[in-house]
């Protein structure tokens, strides 16, 4: 029953690694989001899309690039993973901007 | 490795307290708002909303509070339980209308029996 899924659950990848996780949803929303999680903190937007149209946060590091290939799948590609990108990766979607989000159980990313 | 997290603010109360959880948000035309539970190793989970044109929201056992002349946020538990133990979180929609969620800085609940 699960709306949205996100793969991994525990993801490990060696620093400078490209590594890439997975999102996909079941609700048909419009809109999906990448949020980086660490210990003790609020979820951090990264980016963002609405439909095919992308929205990246003006502090958000190059190293992160996404990917929505239709409305059900997005990806989160890091590119050269440091230790400081060791964290919980949220995927989330709502139905459009400005309404309740709807989140995965997470990536738990460790770089080593 | 991961770098050290900031310390959570922590509630602690006996099982069947009430519980309040507060946020302050900054932004006057924020429109919408939203709590979010998040458990140890999942996601954040929707509890309740409220838009700026109410002040006061009920769930089940869950009260959200807005004064927007302070632009502060509460969340009350009733008969709180040990399985409300999480993080809380406020969300605000800081744009108003179409804008992404932006969130606060999260409490920690701890229930004990």
């Amino acid at each position: 029953d699960a709306m949205v899924i996100q793969n991994p659950r525990y993801q490990v990848t060696q620093f400078g690694k490209p590594v890439t996780l997975s999102c996909s949803q079941t609700l048909n929303h419009n809109v999906m989001y990448w949020y980086q999680q660490k210990s003790s903190q609020a979820p951090k937007l990264l980016f963002h899309y609405y439909d095919k149209d992308f929205n990246n946060e003006a502090d958000t590091p190059d190293n992160f690039q996404s990917r929505r290939p239709n409305t059900s799948f997005c990806f989160l590609d890091i590119r050269s993973p440091g230790l400081g990108d060791a964290a919980m990766y949220l995927c989330a979607t709502s139905r459009t901007l400005g309404t309740e989000a709807f989140f995965g159980q997470g990536t738990r990313l460790t770089v080593v | 490795g991961e770098s050290v997290g900031l310390h959570l603010p922590t509630l602690s109360v006996q099982e069947g307290d009430n519980s309040i959880i507060n946020c302050a948000y900054s932004n006057s035309a924020s429109d919408y708002f939203i709590w979010y539970k998040q458990e140890s190793g999942k996601g954040p989970q929707f509890i309740i909303d409220i838009r700026s044109n109410m002040d006061k929201r009920q769930g089940q056992r869950v009260t959200v509070l807005l004064n927007k002349t302070v632009k502060h946020l509460s969340l009350q538990i009733a008969a709180t339980q040990p399985g409300d133990s999480a993080v809380y979180f406020c969300a605000e929609n800081p744009g108003g209308g179409y804008s992404t969620l932006t969130f606060g800085k999260g409490t920690m609940l701890l229930v004990s029996p």
